[in-house]
């Protein structure tokens, strides 16, 4: 059975303050991890797909990894906007709907 | 302007009472999703659909039922046999790719919070 753990389950930063998020995964088959960012009281957005060990993607103050075992999403001086609910899903081996952990809620203080 | 639209975006349920929640999209996505999210629990997936008439349970289908007769709409029915139905309800879609695969990206709808009266 596919599992996504997902820790802190809350971190609080001061703005400027980098850190990482991390996401543990076992799948039988990786066919690719998914990040998304969700704000209160609305839908997950996505951020990015990674699909092979040694991968890395950027968006502004993000950026993922992915190792065999786990990836990453560190943000680098955050600021106050990016404080969020961040969520990493795997999609395994066929045509199977996306496995999600249970978040990072993040608290960004000016 | 190509989306995920959901509705209501809050619904009132009494006890005994069968209730659906829409969801819509024109994105030309042949795969759709019901997940639901409680506090703390993160996305569990209630049942998805790959195709017009056919859909398939999720890891939490009981107390719920679901109907895919265009391509374009995925309403979910929140019956009476779901006895904690009060959560966030979401709905989700992806492409298929040539040779049947799912596209690996879900995009998602904003949301249905449903309560209980």
């Amino acid at each position: 059975e596919d599992q996504v753990t997902q820790s802190p389950e809350a971190l609080r930063l001061q703005e400027g303050e980098s850190s990482s998020l991390n996401c543990s995964y076992t799948v039988s088959g990786l066919r690719g991890l998914f990040w998304y960012r969700q704000d209160p009281g609305k839908g997950p957005e996505f951020l990015f797909t990674l699909y092979s060990a040694g991968e890395e993607k950027e968006k502004e103050r993000l950026k993922a990894t992915l190792t065999k075992k786990e990836s990453f999403l560190h943000i680098t001086a955050p600021k106050p906007e990016d404080s969020a609910t961040y969520l990493c899903a795997v999609r395994s081996s066929g045509n199977t709907p996306l496995v999600f952990g249970k978040g990072t809620r993040l608290s960004v203080i000016a | 302007d190509g989306g995920i639209t959901q509705s209501p975006k809050y619904l009132f349920r009494k006890e005994g009472q069968n209730v659906t929640l829409s969801c819509e999209q024109n994105l030309n996505h042949d795969a759709m999703y019901w997940y639901r999210q409680d506090p703390g629990q993160g996305l569990r997936l209630i049942y998805y659909s790959q195709i017009v008439n056919d859909f398939q349970k999720g890891d939490i289908a009981e107390g719920y039922s679901v109907s895919r007769e265009k391509k374009e709409s995925f309403p979910l029915t929140v019956t009476s046999a779901q006895k904690n139905p009060t959560a966030f309800y979401l709905c989700a879609s992806s492409a298929r790719l040539a040779g049947g695969a799912f596209q690996e990206t879900q995009y998602f709808g904003p949301g249905t919070r449903l309560l209980v009266l």
